[in-house]
């Protein structure tokens, strides 16, 4: 168990559609990470927040957005989903910004 | 930009033989280092990291790596597998941001 906890582990929605994944870091982590993970593509660095900004993005669509808020818990927003947004997304923290990853379980989403 | 070239996309091995995953990454100044694995069913764990110091760095369950700048390389190695280190292999490089390597998926035959 790395102690980071991601919810909902599966989700199956319809195209159009808008989720929200929501993940608990690491008890005094305060970065935290998102990534989406498909079988083409590997995975995919999104966003990081340290301590409630935003650090860096990666290849986040315009669709997708995220927050972290001042418990240190962070919600990744996907909206008018796509057939191609069907992945896991992973996340993970660290402790401080230079540091290892501890990743949750990831959330495997369906859209039909 | 920083980026990550994993060589190998699928390595099949016998028990007992020896391991050597490629890694490669894109960035001209200091990097932070990592492998990762994925058992299959689990998150991601990490085995393996370099910051700073002795370029050969050694993990858990038996890994190692080499740190070896002038060829921008982080190989992973192991020199005797085992069936239960079946599972997906990820190299990452950290600048500003951690960026993952495609993966390479290990099957160890028994």
């Amino acid at each position: 168990d790395s102690g980071v906890t991601q919810t909902p582990k599966h989700l199956i929605t319809a195209t159009g559609q808008r989720v929200t994944l929501r993940c608990s870091p690491r008890s005094g982590d305060l970065s935290v990470y998102w990534y989406q993970q498909s079988l083409d593509q590997g995975l995919q660095f999104l966003i990081q927040y340290y301590n409630g900004e935003e650090r860096a993005k990666g290849n986040i669509l315009e669709r997708f957005s995220a927050q972290q808020f001042p418990d240190l818990h962070s919600e990744l927003n996907l909206s008018s989903l796509e057939l191609g947004d069907s992945a896991l997304y992973f996340c993970a923290s660290s402790d401080h910004l230079a540091g290892e990853l501890f990743f949750g379980e990831g959330s495997r989403l369906t859209v039909l | 930009a920083q980026s990550v070239s994993q060589h190998n996309h699928h390595v099949i091995l016998s028990e007992a033989a020896s391991l050597e995953l490629g890694c490669n990454y894109s960035y001209g100044g200091t990097v932070n280092l990592f492998w990762y694995v994925q058992y299959p069913g689990q998150h991601l764990q990490l085995l393996l990291k370099y910051f700073s110091g002795d370029p050969l760095v050694k993990g858990i369950k038996g890994f190692e790596a080499e740190f070896i700048k002038s060829k921008f390389s982080f190989n992973l190695r192991k020199p005797s597998v085992q069936w239960s280190d079946t599972a997906e292999y990820f190299c990452a490089v950290k600048v500003d941001k951690i960026i993952f390597g495609k993966g390479t998926r290990l099957h160890i035959l028994p």
